[in-house]
């Protein structure tokens, strides 16, 4: 089954205690994305990457680092958490860039909550 | 001012009703629009896209209007399994990685 998987699902953790969350899609799609949902705010765009080994800044990238080390996988490492980082988060994976023809698939989130 | 602005909701509305989002956004030079759909806990999926000349897909009618920078989206005869949040999300560049996503507007339909 196509599908973009996250992990953990759930977190609660203490404020600077380095995390990882796991991003891994098996469509073989070229970009992928993190997002955070906050009440009020809609998603926003933390990194995307468009192959292995490239990452750019989203909107609101402040406080997490990014790696894609292979075109499957796409972690989001939070160095030093904070209580603004309690948020739902969503990785997203789409076969290229073109809105109209390479949708965008979404994991079902990790809810992280950083005391 | 946010990019993309939508009425928080929640609608809540009878089955068989008709029901009309709107969402209003910034930037004049936005190229492509969207309707996501939400379930509670759960992630966006795409609903529809929105084309300029308006577009219809069975129950669910999105329009766009370029002037007034506002795109709408009309349930009809809505389901029980309607019941969702529903994301305007725009386009600057017609890229994944420029897309702006509104707040969402929450519809609960009852029995």
């Amino acid at each position: 089954e196509a599908q973009v998987t996250q992990n953990p699902r759930y977190l609660i953790t203490v404020t600077g205690k380095k995390l990882t969350v796991t991003c891994s899609q098996n469509m073989n799609h070229e970009y992928m994305s993190w997002y955070r949902q906050d009440p009020g705010l809609g998603l926003r765009q933390i990194y995307y990457s468009m192959n292995v080994e490239v990452t750019d800044k989203g909107d609101v990238p402040e406080g997490y680092k990014v790696s894609r080390k292979e075109k499957r996988n796409f972690p989001l490492i939070l160095e030093s958490p904070s209580p603004n980082q309690t948020s739902l988060y969503f990785c997203a994976s789409s076969l290229g860039l073109a809105v109209f023809t390479d949708t965008q698939y979404f994991g079902p989130g990790t809810r992280l909550t950083v005391l | 001012r946010k990019e993309v602005e939508q009425d928080p909701g929640p609608f809540n509305v009878p089955e068989g009703a008709t029901v009309a989002f709107n969402c209003t956004y910034s930037n004049s030079a936005s190229q492509s629009f969207f309707w996501y759909r939400q379930d509670c806990r759960k992630e966006p999926k795409l609903l529809m896209s929105v084309y300029s000349s308006g577009n219809e897909d069975g129950r669910f009618t999105a329009q766009l209007n370029r002037a007034s920078q506002y795109i709408s989206l009309l349930i009809r005869d809505s389901k029980l399994s309607d019941s969702a949040t529903y994301l305007c999300v725009v386009s600057h560049g017609g890229n994944n990685n420029d897309m702006r996503f509104g707040a969402g507007t929450r519809l609960t339909v009852k029995p």
